[in-house]
C-alpha cells in the first residue's frame, strides 16, 4: 500500500498560466478530498467527492478551480489563470466508507505561482 | 459556518514532559473529532479519534471530549523529540461529510 499519491511534489507555474494537480487515492477508497494549506489560512477544505461523484464543493473558489474524479483511480485539480495567491499546498486525501472512518492524506502538491 | 479553534499557537515542553493541546468548535451537531499530527513535508497523518463525551486513550496519547463545552483537548505523556509537529484537531458533523481543520499547534519537544 503505497498510500494516497499526488504529482507532482513542486510545481512552478507562471502567472496566468494553468495547473493540473493529480492525486491516486488508496485502492478501494470510495471517498477523496482536496484541501489547500497555507501558513496565513491553515488547512482549508476545498472538495469532496464519494464513488467518484462530486458530493460538496463548497470550499473551491467559483471562478478559476474545478475537480475531476474520471475513475476510481484518481482525481485531478485543475487551476487556471494561477494567481500569487495560489500558492500553497495541495493535499490529497482518501477514505474508505463506514462510520468514522480514517482519512489518509498524501503528501501533498507545492505550487508556487510566479 | 463552523469554526475551530485551538490553543495554543505554539507550545514548547521538555523532554518527558506532558504536552497539553486544546480545541474549541462552534459547531454543535458535530460527532466525529480526530487529532492529526504532521510533520513537516508531509500529509496530516491521523493520531487518534474520539466520538464520545469523556477521555480516550491510545499509548502516550490520551484525548478528550466534552460536547456540552464545545471542547476537545489532547495530552502527550512522556514527550519526545519525534512528537516535535504540528498537531491539528478535525470535527465533522457526520460521516459523509468532510473534516474541517482546525488552526494548528505547532509542538516543540526539547532534550
Amino acid at each position: 500500500n503505497a498510500g494516497v499519491i499526488q504529482t507532482p511534489r513542486h510545481k512552478v507555474t507562471g502567472k496566468g498560466q494553468e495547473a493540473t494537480l493529480w492525486c491516486e487515492p488508496i485502492s478501494g477508497h470510495s471517498a477523496v478530498f482536496w484541501y489547500r494549506q497555507t501558513i496565513v489560512q491553515g488547512l482549508e477544505f476545498l472538495t469532496y467527492f464519494r464513488n467518484q461523484a462530486p458530493i460538496d464543493d463548497s470550499g473551491m473558489p467559483k471562478e478559476r478551480f474545478s475537480a475531476q474524479m474520471p475513475n476510481q483511480s484518481h482525481s485531478t485539480l485543475k487551476i487556471q489563470s494561477t494567481q500569487p495567491q495560489d500558492s500553497a499546498v495541495y493535499l490529497c486525501a482518501s477514505r474508505n466508507t463506514g462510520v468514522g472512518t480514517e482519512v489518509f492524506f498524501g503528501k501533498g502538491t507545492r505550487l508556487t505561482v510566479v | 459556518q463552523q469554526k475551530v479553534q485551538q490553543s495554543p499557537e505554539s507550545l514548547i515542553v521538555p523532554e518527558g514532559g506532558m504536552a497539553s493541546l486544546n480545541c474549541t468548535f462552534s459547531d454543535r451537531n458535530s460527532q466525529y473529532f480526530w487529532w492529526y499530527r504532521q510533520h513537516s513535508g508531509e500529509g496530516p497523518k491521523a493520531l487518534m479519534s474520539i466520538f464520545s463525551n469523556g477521555d480516550k486513550k491510545e499509548g502516550r496519547f490520551t484525548a478528550h471530549l466534552n460536547k456540552a463545552s464545545l471542547h476537545v483537548s489532547l495530552h502527550i505523556k512522556d514527550s519526545q523529540p519525534s512528537d516535535s509537529a504540528l498537531y491539528f484537531c478535525a470535527v465533522s458533523r457526520g460521516s459523509g461529510t468532510y473534516q474541517r481543520f482546525g488552526t494548528g499547534t505547532k509542538l516543540q519537544v526539547v532534550p
